[in-house]
């Protein structure tokens, strides 16, 4: 079963932020969260992880809270091509470990 | 160049058929996993390998039986099909530890069909 709890749907107009939660109160001190996302009939796409600090990359940044229970994806700059299924995973590390993936954010941009 | 493909993509079959789905990457990458993502998009593992050696067997019929060749290859071969076999299934593969191990990269499906 998924750890993570998120809203089933978002809207975001394009060209704003897109500001997607996450719940994770039962995380544990070595889990990571993870998101990825899975655009409409492709392969999930890994998006960014992170332990305790914030994280940016080109796609997006990753804000966890201080007390690591809950954090927020943000896509800075939303276009129609983001629209998309998010998921937050959290995971510990090792190859034994399994991707849970929950029911995710049904993101939709608007033009 | 395509990280991780898949063949073939649409898969049309009867049931009590034995189909097999093929995976391949060229990424160097140590483990493959095979997911499944049924009609209410629910997406889940169904094995890991890592080297050839199996190391995450859900609780998945043994009429499924993964293939791995060597490690950049792990085939889904699939006996006697059922209706509920119906799903799009996702070959992925990581490296082995470590946070990155989490960094999963996804082949584009297979869209199988069981008639």
């Amino acid at each position: 079963d998924a750890k993570t709890t998120q809203p089933p749907s978002m809207d975001c107009a394009e060209g704003r932020a897109a500001n997607l939660p996450c719940n994770h109160s039962t995380i544990s001190g070595n889990e990571y969260v993870y998101w990825y996302r899975q655009i409409h009939s492709q392969g999930p796409q890994y998006i960014i992880h992170g332990l305790k600090n914030n994280e940016t990359n080109e796609m997006a940044s990753l804000i966890i809270t201080e007390d690591r229970k809950s954090s927020t994806l943000i896509l800075p700059h939303a276009t129609l091509r983001d629209t998309a299924v998010y998921y937050c995973i959290v995971r510990g590390e090792g190859g034994s470990e399994k991707l849970v993936f929950g029911k995710g954010t049904k993101l939709t941009v608007n033009p | 160049d395509t990280a991780v493909s898949q063949t073939p993509k649409y898969l049309v079959t009867q049931m009590g058929n034995d189909k097999s789905i093929k995976c391949e990457q060229n990424l160097g990458h140590d483990t493959m996993y095979w997911y499944k993502q049924d009609s209410k998009k629910f997406l889940k593992i169904m094995f890991s390998y890592n080297n050839k050696e199996l190391i995450i067997n859900e609780t998945v019929p043994n009429r499924f039986s993964p293939k791995s060749p060597d490690k950049a290859h792990l085939n889904l071969h699939i006996n006697s099909l059922e209706l509920g076999d119906s799903a799009v299934y996702f070959c992925a593969s990581s490296r082995r530890t470590g946070a990155l191990s989490s960094r999963q990269f996804f082949g584009p499906g297979t869209r199988l069909t069981v008639l």
